[in-house]
């Protein structure tokens, strides 16, 4: 079964608004990990944030992770045009194979200008 | 220079037929991934290959068949192609840190 799931499936903002999506999983994991991906590419990774972190930062992105509820959120502030991308979490659980991460269905986010 | 590169980007055949992707990795990462990205963007593992050594290997037809020729290469085969197949295949190593680094994947359509 899909691991993790992601809340929106789309969400449309207007540039300047910040951008929050949300993940559940539903076993324990090693650590969760967030990528974008541009229409038509490769994803790229964003940050990865462990089991025993609650918080991470990277520029505009900020990543919460609550193991209790086995949620993560992304939040994109000030978003710009160039933000418009699907966001997937994927996370590295404790059971799983050898170096296996588990995609969600991803979050399409459109950034207006 | 591309750090992982797939060949072919696309690719168009007929039900039946026999097709391979390459893909290449320039960044010396012990582990290699194939992903399967669905129509609904939905991202499914398929084999994994660490150091030339399969460690990997998901609920997949066994018309799929991995190769990894050497450290910095996997390939991947498939027989008898069906319509189910028509997917973007994603190549992956992964980092030191554990991130995923992706090809810009290889979409393959089956007529």
């Amino acid at each position: 079964s899909q691991q993790g799931e992601e809340d929106p499936q789309a969400l449309s903002i207007q540039e300047g608004e910040n951008a929050t999506m949300n993940c559940s999983y539903k076993t324990s994991i090693n650590n969760l990990q967030w990528y974008r991906q541009n229409s038509g590419r490769g994803l790229v990774h964003l940050i990865l944030i462990r089991s025993n972190e609650r918080e991470k930062h990277s520029g505009r992105l900020r990543v919460t992770l609550d193991t209790s509820k086995k949620s993560s959120s992304l939040l994109i502030t000030a978003s710009r045009a160039a933000d418009t991308a699907s966001y997937f979490c994927a996370t590295d659980g404790k059971q799983t194979s050898y170096g296996k991460l588990t995609f969600g269905q991803g979050t399409i986010l459109t950034v207006h200008p | 220079d591309t750090a992982v590169s797939q060949t072919p980007k696309y690719l168009v055949t007929q039900m039946g037929n026999d097709k391979s992707i390459k893909c290449e990795q320039n960044l010396g990462h012990d582990t290699m991934y194939w992903y399967k990205q669905d129509s609904k963007k939905f991202l499914k593992i398929m084999f994994s290959y660490n150091n030339k050594e399969l460690i990997i290997n998901e609920t997949v037809p066994n018309r799929f068949s991995p190769k990894s020729p050497d450290k910095a290469h996997l390939n991947l085969h498939i027989n008898s192609l069906e319509l189910g197949d028509s997917a973007v295949y994603f190549c992956a190593t992964k980092g030191y840190t554990g991130e995923l680094f992706f090809g810009e994947g290889s979409r393959l359509t089956v007529l």
